[in-house]
């Protein structure tokens, strides 16, 4: 089946860049997500590519698509301690109707 | 943006209750519903694809005798879980899908977080 794998922790000091990674294995992934969770809250989207674009972004947030590798990244530029969050990534075949694959998410830590 | 709540956000319940979460989309119609569950520390998956007037998908490995899933209207699935146990403690998150149109996006309710005594 699908699967999501995704490094579990990032620590970067504020003000600095994070670059969070992720790879998949469906190769008819036709949407990416990035997924922020707080402690004891539900998802919040924070963006998504789709499988056609190289790249997208949105204020802080650039996400980079290589189709060819598989591989998606999430960098948060000048991040802030309320940046601090599990960060997941999660992909769908097609629109509508299908749930989402998430990775295992990577717990990002931003020292002051 | 599109609302889906899910009620209760937290529960307590003893060992052989049986405990029912709500999902509910608040101002969009939605055909699928999806049940997710996450342990502690770790990623979400899914348990099943509940489907407005049919019965719900199970995925692999969930009972669906322990887990009702009921999608009685367009706007409300619910999720049972019957002869709770301790290891049935988790965070049980609902996503919705908007009916009749393409969408690249799920709306996800807050999540409920059941503890089993």
């Amino acid at each position: 089946g699908e699967d999501v794998e995704q490094s579990l922790f990032l620590s970067v000091r504020e003000g600095d860049s994070s670059v969070i990674n992720c790879t998949y294995t469906d190769s008819s992934s036709t949407y990416l997500y990035w997924y922020k969770q707080e402690p004891g809250a539900g998802l919040q989207l924070l963006t998504y590519i789709f499988s056609n674009m190289d790249m997208k972004q949105d204020q802080r947030l650039t996400v980079l698509l290589n189709k060819k590798d598989k591989h998606l990244s999430l960098r948060i530029a000048d991040t802030q301690t309320g940046d601090s969050a599990i960060y997941f990534c999660a992909e769908s075949a097609q629109s509508g109707n299908t749930p989402l694959v998430f990775g295992k998410g990577t717990r990002l830590s931003v020292i002051a | 943006g599109a609302v889906v709540s899910q009620h209760p956000s937290w529960v307590i319940c003893k060992s052989g209750t049986s405990v029912k979460i709500e999902c509910r989309s608040l101002d969009f119609q939605a055909t699928t519903m999806f049940w997710y569950r996450q342990f502690p520390k770790q990623s979400l998956m899914l348990m099943a694809t509940s489907n407005e007037g049919s019965k719900a998908t199970y995925e692999q490995g969930v009972e669906k005798d322990k887990f009702l899933i009921n999608h009685a209207s367009l706007t409300l699935s619910t999720l049972t879980v019957t002869s709770a146990h301790p290891e049935d403690s988790s965070f049980y998150i609902c996503s919705a899908d908007p009916a009749g149109q393409p969408s690249y996006e799920q709306f996800f309710g807050p999540g409920t977080r059941l503890t089993v005594l």
